[in-house]
């Protein structure tokens, strides 16, 4: 198994252009997470989905962020416009129901995103 | 208040300490409890899971939950170079799927 796979890995970009984030999940897992951590906050959920369908987006920051999940392997998360205070690096986690036992969310390597 | 406070560290120890790390909560319903171990320009991975209250351990790792205190503790014996990284403890409640709540990690090194 790959793990969770996340792209790019590095984004640079400048003040007010859109960026789109990519993850997929590992194969047969129906929860997908969305975190961002910064040193200042730590690692902060901000939104996850259940069989595709979002459950808690009460962590998206902004409308200016937003998140999809168009089928069981791929999801997006976008910022539009971004800002400076966007740059995190931003981690997608993975989970299947039947671990709802010990909770385990699988984490892929993450995009570090600095906005210029 | 957050839901979950956790030193930051950074803590620096020689090579074969024991090293203990903490976290306390607020939540009275959670009932899940981890550790994740995050290398640098890494994710977070899963090292220690316990469920209520009690101890776990497995091969130098140690993990205690004192629900009354609402304390949990991760503590490694014989300590290692490679366990240089920072651990994050992580809490759910119980009742259909929860949302992990994270502190804020600490950054452990230790030194040959």
């Amino acid at each position: 198994d790959a793990g969770v796979i996340q792209s790019p890995r590095h984004e640079v970009t400048e003040m007010g252009q859109e960026v789109t984030l990519r993850c997929k999940p590992i194969s047969g897992h129906d929860y997908l997470f969305w975190y961002r951590q910064t040193m200042m906050r730590g690692l902060e959920l901000l939104i996850y989905f259940n069989n595709n369908v979002p459950i808690d987006d009460s962590g998206m920051p902004e409308d200016r962020f937003s998140a999809k999940m168009p089928n069981a392997s791929f999801s997006t998360l976008k910022i539009q416009p971004s800002e400076p205070r966007d740059s995190a690096v931003y981690f997608c986690a993975s989970s299947l129901t039947r671990r709802e036992v010990n909770r385990e969310q699988f984490f892929g390597p993450g995009t570090r995103l600095t906005v210029l | 208040q957050k839901e979950v406070e956790q030193d930051p560290g950074p803590l620096s120890v020689p090579e074969g300490a024991i090293v203990s790390l903490n976290c306390t909560y607020s939540n009275s319903a959670f009932q899940y409890f981890m550790w994740y171990r995050q290398y640098s320009r890494k994710g977070p991975e899963l090292l220690m899971y316990t469920y209520s209250s009690g101890n776990k351990e497995d091969g130098r790792f140690t993990a205690q939950v004192d629900k009354s205190s609402k304390y949990i503790s991760l503590f490694i014996r014989d300590s290692q170079p490679s366990d240089s990284a920072t651990y994050l403890c992580a809490m759910s409640a119980t009742g259909g799927y929860n949302k992990l709540i994270f502190g804020a990690g600490t950054r452990l090194a230790v030194h040959p």
